[in-house]
């Protein structure tokens, strides 16, 4: 079946630190990628998405590529922010079962000033 | 625009009564998602409606579990009765879906429930 591997967190960075949160995915076909953020007391947002391979997602200065040829999406900032400490979610959809998710298990960013 | 709205925000509960969560989707989504976070077991989706219609509820828990969506703008995620091992975080999440898999989901802030 379809599912998701991210890496185990927790993960602390300090301010201004370089951010890869590794993302990899089995699918069948070709599913549409996304990456979700959960603040403390919230629900997820949407962060960013690809839809096909090389596509490249970008937001809030997160970035993440689809690589059909690792089956990866990994999510990367250049420079992390005390606000960016978060959960954060990889998910995939659509590889045969339409507009259901399916999640990782979600890694906790914490970023200290 | 609104989000997602859930209600209520927290509840507590006793075991074996019975509870009943509440969500309104984004206007104009006619797809909704109901899902369980726990520490143990992540996200789960638990069920989804496309245009009011359940489509998947493979992930419902067993009988004491039922959800209903008796409009475009309203749904109700009811469990009896109620155990100690049902508390949880329970999202719902709204999607504008006719089959396309890029679409977003929107999630509400979600419902704490403890049961006691």
């Amino acid at each position: 079946g379809n599912s998701v591997t991210q890496m185990e967190g927790p993960v602390t960075l300090s301010e201004e630190a370089f951010l890869t949160i590794n993302c990899t995915y089995t699918a069948t076909g070709y599913p549409s990628l996304f990456w979700y953020v959960q603040y403390p007391g919230e629900g997820l947002q949407l962060l960013l998405k690809a839809t096909k391979a090389d596509d490249k997602g970008s937001n809030k200065g997160f970035e993440a590529t689809y690589r059909k040829e690792t089956t990866s999406f990994h999510l990367e900032k250049g420079s992390v922010q005390v606000s960016d400490s978060a959960v954060y979610f990889c998910a995939l959809s659509g590889a045969g079962s339409t507009e259901k998710l399916v999640f990782g298990k979600g890694t906790k960013l914490t970023v200290n000033p | 625009d609104a989000g997602v709205i859930q209600s209520p925000r927290h509840e507590v509960t006793e075991m074996g009564q019975e509870v009943t969560l509440r969500c309104k989707p984004i206007s104009g989504h006619n797809s909704l998602f109901w899902y369980r976070q726990t520490m143990m077991r992540g996200l789960e989706l638990l069920i989804y409606f496309n245009n009011n219609v359940p489509i998947d509820d493979s992930g419902m828990p067993e009988d004491r579990f039922s959800a209903k969506m008796p409009n475009a703008s309203f749904s109700t995620l009811k469990i009896q009765p109620s155990e100690p091992r049902d508390s949880a975080v329970y999202f719902c999440a709204s999607s504008w879906g006719q089959g396309m898999s890029n679409q977003p989901q929107h999630f509400g802030d979600g419902t704490r429930l403890s049961i006691l």
